[in-house]
């Protein structure tokens, strides 16, 4: 079953703009994990935050992560035409030795030149 | 970054047909492979757990017999849809991890949209 949910479900924005994605999540976590993806592709990894990291830069990027609630953001500073595409956080399932990954529901963001 | 290869990218095909999906790891070796299904505009869910050497492991509602998963090898593991029909039109993806990966990234192929007709 799903195993999180993200918010929002769909986000637009203007060239030059911020995009911030929230993810939550259910199960006790020993990492999560942010995926983007192009529209027919497969996914690509953004950014990994362990369990006791509470922030995370990659770039253009900032992951947080608040184990206490159960939730991630993922902030994209100063958005390009480029980044639109669908962004997920993915946990790994604990019902499998943390090896399969359970996805949010995913942000559609649109980034408007 | 390790690459992972899933071939093809789409596919037509007649209902009543059966078609083969590979996923291959290409520069590392995969002892787990993990087969998803992706509806449009929606999220990625786990259809099974595909195991170097042993039987899939397969999630509730997916039917085992109708998805059927070799992985024969270390870098190679193949989904088979068979007796395809309308309803399982979809995009499907495969993704492996390394050996050592509890910790690391997941690494995925590159889709295979899948239309029966």
């Amino acid at each position: 079953s799903q195993q999180g949910e993200e918010d929002p479900q769909a986000l637009s924005i203007q060239e030059g703009e911020n995009a911030t994605m929230n993810c939550s999540y259910k199960t006790s976590i020993n990492n999560l994990q942010w995926y983007r993806q192009n529209s027919g592709r497969g996914l690509v990894h953004l950014i990994l935050i362990r369990s006791n990291e509470r922030e995370k830069h990659s770039g253009r990027l900032r992951v947080t992560l608040d184990t206490s609630k159960k939730s991630s953001s993922l902030l994209i500073t100063a958005s390009r035409a480029a980044d639109t595409a669908s962004y997920f956080c993915a946990t790994a399932r604990p019902d499998t030795g943390r090896r399969a990954l359970t996805f949010g529901s995913g942000t559609r963001l649109q980034v408007q030149p | 970054g390790a690459v992972v290869s899933q071939h093809p990218s789409w596919v037509i095909c007649k209902s009543g047909t059966s078609v083969k999906i590979e996923c291959r790891s290409l520069d590392f070796q995969a002892t787990t492979m993990f087969w998803y299904r992706q509806f449009p505009k929606q999220s990625l869910m786990l259809m099974a757990t595909s195991n170097e050497g042993s039987k899939a492991t397969y999630e509730q509602g997916v039917e085992k017999d109708k998805f059927l998963i070799n992985h024969a090898s270390l870098t190679l593991s193949t989904l088979t849809v068979t007796s395809a029909h309308p309803e399982d039109s979809s995009f499907y993806i495969c993704s492996a991890r390394d050996r050592e990966g509890l910790n690391t990234e997941a690494f995925f192929g590159q889709g295979t949209r899948l239309t029966v007709v």
